[in-house]
Protein backbone atom coordinates (compact mmCIF):
# COMPACT_ATOMS: atom_id res chain seq x y z
CA UNK A 1 0.00 0.00 0.00
CA UNK A 2 0.85 3.66 0.01
CA UNK A 3 2.30 3.85 -3.76
CA UNK A 4 2.34 7.15 -5.47
CA UNK A 5 3.20 7.89 -8.98
CA UNK A 6 4.33 9.71 -11.54
CA UNK A 7 4.36 10.64 -14.91
CA UNK A 8 5.84 11.12 -16.85
CA UNK A 9 9.87 9.82 -15.47
CA UNK A 10 11.35 11.78 -18.07
CA UNK A 11 10.67 15.00 -20.29
CA UNK A 12 12.80 16.85 -22.69
CA UNK A 13 11.10 20.06 -23.82
CA UNK A 14 11.96 22.96 -25.52
CA UNK A 15 12.49 26.58 -24.16
CA UNK A 16 9.63 28.52 -23.61
CA UNK A 17 7.68 25.86 -23.55
CA UNK A 18 5.02 24.11 -20.94
CA UNK A 19 5.47 20.68 -19.19
CA UNK A 20 2.95 19.13 -17.01
CA UNK A 21 3.95 16.24 -13.99
CA UNK A 22 1.65 14.62 -12.83
CA UNK A 23 1.21 13.28 -9.14
CA UNK A 24 -1.06 10.84 -8.26
CA UNK A 25 -1.53 8.28 -4.91
CA UNK A 26 -2.32 5.30 -6.39
CA UNK A 27 -4.00 3.68 -2.85
CA UNK A 28 -5.04 5.91 -0.32
CA UNK A 29 -6.08 9.23 -0.37
CA UNK A 30 -3.61 11.94 -0.19
CA UNK A 31 -5.28 15.38 1.92
CA UNK A 32 -1.73 17.44 1.58
CA UNK A 33 1.01 16.63 -1.48
CA UNK A 34 4.20 18.06 -1.34
CA UNK A 35 6.46 19.41 -4.40
CA UNK A 36 10.29 19.23 -4.22
CA UNK A 37 13.42 19.88 -6.50
CA UNK A 38 16.65 18.18 -6.37
CA UNK A 39 19.54 19.73 -8.44
CA UNK A 40 22.11 16.92 -8.82
CA UNK A 41 24.19 15.75 -6.44
CA UNK A 42 22.39 17.88 -3.91
CA UNK A 43 19.60 17.50 -1.39
CA UNK A 44 15.94 18.25 -1.71
CA UNK A 45 14.57 21.58 -1.59
CA UNK A 46 10.62 21.56 -0.74
CA UNK A 47 8.58 24.07 -3.49
CA UNK A 48 5.04 23.74 -2.09
CA UNK A 49 2.78 22.63 -0.41
CA UNK A 50 -0.78 21.52 -1.25
CA UNK A 51 -3.86 20.93 0.19
CA UNK A 52 -6.96 19.06 -1.98
CA UNK A 53 -9.38 21.98 -2.94
CA UNK A 54 -7.26 24.90 -2.10
CA UNK A 55 -4.59 26.99 -3.21
CA UNK A 56 -0.99 25.85 -2.68
CA UNK A 57 1.55 27.38 0.01
CA UNK A 58 4.83 28.36 -2.04
CA UNK A 59 7.91 28.28 0.26
CA UNK A 60 10.30 31.62 -0.30
CA UNK A 61 11.66 32.04 -3.60
CA UNK A 62 9.45 29.90 -5.16
CA UNK A 63 7.66 31.54 -8.38
CA UNK A 64 4.39 30.52 -8.20
CA UNK A 65 3.44 31.98 -11.33
CA UNK A 66 6.39 29.92 -13.04
CA UNK A 67 5.69 26.79 -11.08
CA UNK A 68 1.60 26.05 -11.06
CA UNK A 69 -0.04 23.51 -8.47
CA UNK A 70 -3.04 22.12 -8.77
CA UNK A 71 -4.51 19.90 -6.37
CA UNK A 72 -8.03 19.17 -7.78
CA UNK A 73 -9.05 15.87 -6.33
CA UNK A 74 -7.79 13.42 -3.28
CA UNK A 75 -5.88 11.38 -5.57
CA UNK A 76 -4.13 13.61 -8.21
CA UNK A 77 -1.82 17.01 -7.80
CA UNK A 78 -0.09 18.75 -11.21
CA UNK A 79 2.67 20.71 -11.49
CA UNK A 80 3.07 23.05 -14.34
CA UNK A 81 6.17 24.44 -15.00
CA UNK A 82 5.34 27.73 -17.16
CA UNK A 83 7.75 29.15 -20.31
CA UNK A 84 10.63 26.40 -19.35
CA UNK A 85 14.18 27.68 -19.24
CA UNK A 86 17.18 25.71 -19.35
CA UNK A 87 17.60 26.83 -15.50
CA UNK A 88 14.45 24.57 -14.68
CA UNK A 89 16.33 21.73 -15.99
CA UNK A 90 16.08 19.42 -12.53
CA UNK A 91 14.51 16.35 -10.90
CA UNK A 92 11.26 16.95 -9.74
CA UNK A 93 9.74 14.75 -6.75
CA UNK A 94 6.05 14.70 -5.13
CA UNK A 95 5.71 12.86 -2.25
CA UNK A 96 1.58 12.52 -0.37
CA UNK A 97 0.04 11.81 2.76
CA UNK A 98 -3.14 10.99 4.47
CA UNK A 99 -3.02 13.22 7.30
CA UNK A 100 -3.21 11.52 10.82
CA UNK A 101 -5.67 9.47 11.21
CA UNK A 102 -6.83 8.21 15.00
CA UNK A 103 -5.84 5.05 15.95
CA UNK A 104 -4.17 3.79 12.59
CA UNK A 105 -0.66 3.74 12.99
CA UNK A 106 1.26 5.55 9.99
CA UNK A 107 -0.89 6.99 8.52
CA UNK A 108 0.54 10.75 8.45
CA UNK A 109 3.89 9.43 6.72
CA UNK A 110 4.70 11.23 3.56
CA UNK A 111 5.04 8.60 0.89
CA UNK A 112 7.31 9.67 -2.05
CA UNK A 113 7.36 9.06 -6.37
CA UNK A 114 9.65 8.22 -8.20
CA UNK A 115 10.59 11.49 -9.70
CA UNK A 116 10.20 13.19 -12.78
CA UNK A 117 13.45 14.47 -14.54
CA UNK A 118 12.94 17.34 -16.74
CA UNK A 119 15.41 18.88 -18.90
CA UNK A 120 15.03 21.71 -20.95
CA UNK A 121 17.13 22.77 -24.05
CA UNK B 1 13.65 27.36 12.74
CA UNK B 2 14.33 23.86 11.81
CA UNK B 3 17.24 22.75 10.05
CA UNK B 4 19.45 19.20 9.62
CA UNK B 5 22.87 18.71 9.03
CA UNK B 6 24.52 15.63 7.81
CA UNK B 7 28.42 15.16 8.94
CA UNK B 8 29.86 13.93 5.77
CA UNK B 9 29.10 13.58 2.18
CA UNK B 10 30.14 10.47 1.77
CA UNK B 11 30.86 7.36 3.55
CA UNK B 12 32.59 4.23 2.41
CA UNK B 13 32.58 1.23 4.30
CA UNK B 14 33.55 -2.50 3.62
CA UNK B 15 30.88 -4.96 2.97
CA UNK B 16 30.32 -6.57 6.09
CA UNK B 17 31.27 -3.53 8.40
CA UNK B 18 29.22 -1.39 10.58
CA UNK B 19 27.63 1.21 8.86
CA UNK B 20 27.29 5.09 11.09
CA UNK B 21 25.67 7.86 9.40
CA UNK B 22 25.77 11.02 11.42
CA UNK B 23 22.78 13.47 11.69
CA UNK B 24 22.22 16.33 13.80
CA UNK B 25 19.03 18.52 13.99
CA UNK B 26 18.01 21.62 15.27
CA UNK B 27 14.63 22.29 16.50
CA UNK B 28 12.90 24.67 18.71
CA UNK B 29 9.92 22.34 19.63
CA UNK B 30 9.84 18.59 20.21
CA UNK B 31 10.61 17.16 16.36
CA UNK B 32 9.54 14.48 14.25
CA UNK B 33 12.79 12.54 12.75
CA UNK B 34 13.22 10.84 9.64
CA UNK B 35 15.44 8.90 7.65
CA UNK B 36 15.03 7.97 3.57
CA UNK B 37 16.99 6.04 1.35
CA UNK B 38 17.44 7.18 -2.51
CA UNK B 39 18.79 4.95 -4.85
CA UNK B 40 20.00 6.38 -8.53
CA UNK B 41 17.09 7.86 -10.65
CA UNK B 42 14.50 6.90 -7.65
CA UNK B 43 12.32 9.01 -5.55
CA UNK B 44 12.81 8.35 -1.82
CA UNK B 45 11.97 4.94 0.54
CA UNK B 46 11.70 5.89 4.16
CA UNK B 47 13.59 3.87 6.34
CA UNK B 48 12.34 4.65 9.79
CA UNK B 49 10.69 7.82 11.57
CA UNK B 50 10.97 9.12 15.08
CA UNK B 51 7.66 10.57 16.78
CA UNK B 52 7.37 9.74 20.17
CA UNK B 53 8.05 7.21 22.79
CA UNK B 54 11.32 4.32 22.44
CA UNK B 55 14.45 7.02 21.46
CA UNK B 56 15.38 3.73 19.22
CA UNK B 57 13.82 2.95 16.07
CA UNK B 58 13.89 -0.03 14.31
CA UNK B 59 13.13 0.32 10.37
CA UNK B 60 13.32 -1.38 7.02
CA UNK B 61 16.53 -3.92 5.64
CA UNK B 62 18.46 -3.96 9.15
CA UNK B 63 18.82 0.02 9.84
CA UNK B 64 17.76 1.34 12.97
CA UNK B 65 18.68 4.82 14.47
CA UNK B 66 18.36 6.74 18.29
CA UNK B 67 17.20 9.91 18.72
CA UNK B 68 18.96 11.53 21.21
CA UNK B 69 17.53 14.21 22.73
CA UNK B 70 20.68 15.49 25.18
CA UNK B 71 22.90 15.54 21.91
CA UNK B 72 20.48 16.62 19.51
CA UNK B 73 21.13 13.45 16.84
CA UNK B 74 19.79 11.43 15.19
CA UNK B 75 22.68 8.70 13.84
CA UNK B 76 21.77 6.27 11.41
CA UNK B 77 23.26 2.86 12.00
CA UNK B 78 23.15 -1.05 10.98
CA UNK B 79 25.36 -3.84 12.19
CA UNK B 80 26.59 -5.21 8.83
CA UNK B 81 26.23 -2.96 5.29
CA UNK B 82 25.75 -4.95 2.64
CA UNK B 83 26.45 -4.33 -0.99
CA UNK B 84 22.78 -3.32 -1.98
CA UNK B 85 22.78 -0.92 0.69
CA UNK B 86 25.28 1.61 -1.68
CA UNK B 87 22.44 4.28 -2.02
CA UNK B 88 21.77 8.32 -0.95
CA UNK B 89 20.81 8.37 2.26
CA UNK B 90 18.56 11.89 3.64
CA UNK B 91 17.98 12.89 7.36
CA UNK B 92 15.09 14.92 7.60
CA UNK B 93 13.10 16.95 10.31
CA UNK B 94 9.59 18.22 10.69
CA UNK B 95 7.45 19.42 13.00
CA UNK B 96 4.72 16.83 12.61
CA UNK B 97 4.31 13.83 10.53
CA UNK B 98 2.66 15.11 8.24
CA UNK B 99 3.78 18.29 8.15
CA UNK B 100 6.91 19.82 5.56
CA UNK B 101 10.14 17.81 5.59
CA UNK B 102 13.55 19.62 5.87
CA UNK B 103 16.40 17.39 4.32
CA UNK B 104 19.54 17.62 5.21
CA UNK B 105 22.30 17.53 2.56
CA UNK B 106 22.57 13.87 2.10
CA UNK B 107 25.20 11.27 2.45
CA UNK B 108 26.25 8.63 -0.22
CA UNK B 109 27.08 5.42 1.04
CA UNK B 110 29.84 3.17 -0.82
CA UNK B 111 30.24 0.00 0.25
CA UNK B 112 33.64 -2.02 -0.87
CA UNK B 113 33.23 -5.44 -1.51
Amino acid sequence: GAVVSQHPSRVICKSGTSVKIECRSLDFQATTMFWYRQFPKKSLMLMATSNEGSKATYEQGVEKDKFLINHASLTLSTLTVTSAHPEDSSFYICSASRGWIAGEEGTDTQYFGPGTRLTVL
Amino acid sequence: AQSVTQLGSHVSVSEGALVLLRCNYSSSVPPYLFWYVQYPNQGLQLLLKYTTGATLVKGINGFEAEFKKSETSFHLTKPSAHMSDAAEYFCAVSLDSSYKLIFGSGTRLLVRP
